[in-house]
């Protein structure tokens, strides 16, 4: 079965350092991976997506992720963070045997302090 | 492009009541979720169509929640009756072959009173 682990309900950084959300997975066979960010009373909206290639996946607004196979990650990034930045943020896999069925993780809210 | 549509955009109703939420997706996306997401939580599927046939509704309340997307384009998902705990933000999602990705609706916030 898959499933998606996010560990830190939150995540607290200083604007202009760098951030790191985490999350690790859990599906059979190859991930397609993906990460989307929530504003208050909005709907969710895609940051970016890991399907084969290269490790490193670079996204919209500066955000960037590591695919980590060996152990089994998907860290999201960035180099410095903007106040702006402060949201929820969702990992979410897939297999890719998985018929489109996705599975998200809890959660966790970035709160970035100027 | 325009987005996932998704009406009403917030909705306050009794328990025992009934509610309805619209949704209409990403022009040409065949396949379409309604999501549950419960304050501080993850989205949760509740169901899965391609074209108009149901993929997954194996989280789906069946007592009380039913969904329908019967030309195979926009679809509703009702919940009849409502209880307290199905307080939530439903989501509807469409999945775009092209891009590999769902793309979100703004969502309906239920409050069950």
């Amino acid at each position: 079965a898959q499933s998606v682990a996010q560990p830190e309900d939150q995540v607290n950084v200083a604007e202009g350092n760098p951030l790191t959300v985490k999350c690790t997975y859990s599906v059979s066979g190859n991930p397609y991976l993906f990460w989307y960010v929530q504003y208050p009373n909005r709907g969710l909206q895609f940051l970016l997506k890991y399907i084969t290639g290269d490790n490193l996946v670079k996204g919209s607004y500066g955000f960037e992720a590591e695919f980590n196979k060996s152990q089994t990650s998907f860290h999201l990034k960035k180099p410095s963070a903007l106040v702006s930045d402060s949201a929820l943020y969702f990992c979410a896999v897939r297999a890719q045997n998985g018929g489109f069925k996705t599975i998200f993780g809890a959660g966790t809210r970035l709160f970035v302090k100027a | 492009e325009a987005g996932v549509a998704q009406s009403p955009r917030y909705k306050i109703i009794e328990k025992r009541q009934s509610v309805a939420f619209w949704c209409n997706p990403i022009s040409g996306h065949a396949t379409l979720y309604w999501y549950q997401q419960i304050l501080g939580q993850g989205p949760k599927l509740l169901i899965q169509f391609q074209n108009n046939g149901v993929v997954d509704d194996s989280q789906l309340p069946k007592d009380r929640f039913s969904a329908e997307r019967l030309k195979g384009v926009d679809s509703t998902l009702k919940i009849q009756p409502a209880k307290l705990e199905d307080s939530a933000v439903y989501l509807c999602a469409s999945f775009g072959r092209v891009t590999d990705t769902q793309y979100f609706g703004p969502g309906t916030r239920l409050t069950v009173l």
